[in-house]
């Protein structure tokens, strides 16, 4: 069936290093959300990326539709960061979201 | 713009007593759609309105669980009678059609 897959599904990173998360989806999207939950519950919105890169900050996203993945970069990671990463994506002919199941990251000072 | 409005934020209620859950979209957006959080089983969309209709509602989980849009402005989530398993976080979101949707801060609901 249509799957959205995150991977890894935990992460462990000392302050100041660099990494990359990933997002396979198995068909074509619409529209493809990152976003972060903080500890306090809070889903803030990263990057809207159906295709092409991005860049916010220490962020950056690359989404390749004809590959049907998507990448988040952490660069520098700070304490933070900690959270568990959502990437969701739109499929072609649905209206609604379909969530991963996230990569819990943990930053340690 | 004060992004999604849900209220309240907390909810600590008895079994069998009557839940109301508000949200106020973004101003301009047309979509509006109600998740729910738990640890087993993730985020799971409840139901989706598209210019104040309902046009899925297919991930309500039973009778109990009601959602009406009276305006664009405007939404509310109601469980009648509550029970224990309901406990969650419920969120509340908004787009206008094909674009980000944009996600209130959630109504952490606990039924004792």
């Amino acid at each position: 069936g249509i799957q959205v897959e995150q991977s890894p599904p935990d992460l462990i990173l000392q302050e100041g290093a660099n990494s990359t998360l990933r997002c396979n989806f198995s068909d074509s999207v619409n529209n493809l959300q990152w976003f972060h939950q903080n500890p306090w519950g809070q889903l803030i919105n990263l990057f809207y990326i159906p295709s092409g890169t991005k860049q916010n900050g220490r962020l950056s996203a690359t989404t390749v539709a004809t590959e049907r993945y998507s990448l988040l970069y952490i660069s520098s990671s700070q304490t933070t960061d900690s959270g568990v990463y959502f990437c969701a994506v739109e499929f072609i002919n649905d209206y609604k979201l379909s969530f991963g199941a996230g990569t819990t990251v943990t930053v340690r000072a | 713009d004060a992004g999604v409005i849900q209220s309240p934020r907390h909810e600590v209620t008895e079994m069998g007593q009557e839940v109301t859950l508000r949200c106020k979209p973004i101003s301009g957006h047309n979509s509006l759609f109600w998740y729910r959080q738990t640890m087993m089983r993730g985020l799971e969309l409840l139901i989706y309105f598209n210019n104040n209709v309902p046009i899925d509602d297919s991930g309500m989980p039973e009778d109990r669980f009601s959602a009406k849009m009276p305006n664009a402005s405007f939404s509310t989530l109601k469980i009648q009678p509550s029970e224990p398993r309901d406990s969650a976080v419920y969120f509340c979101a908004s787009s206008a059609r094909g674009h980000e949707q944009y996600f209130g801060p959630g109504t952490r609901l606990t039924v004792t």
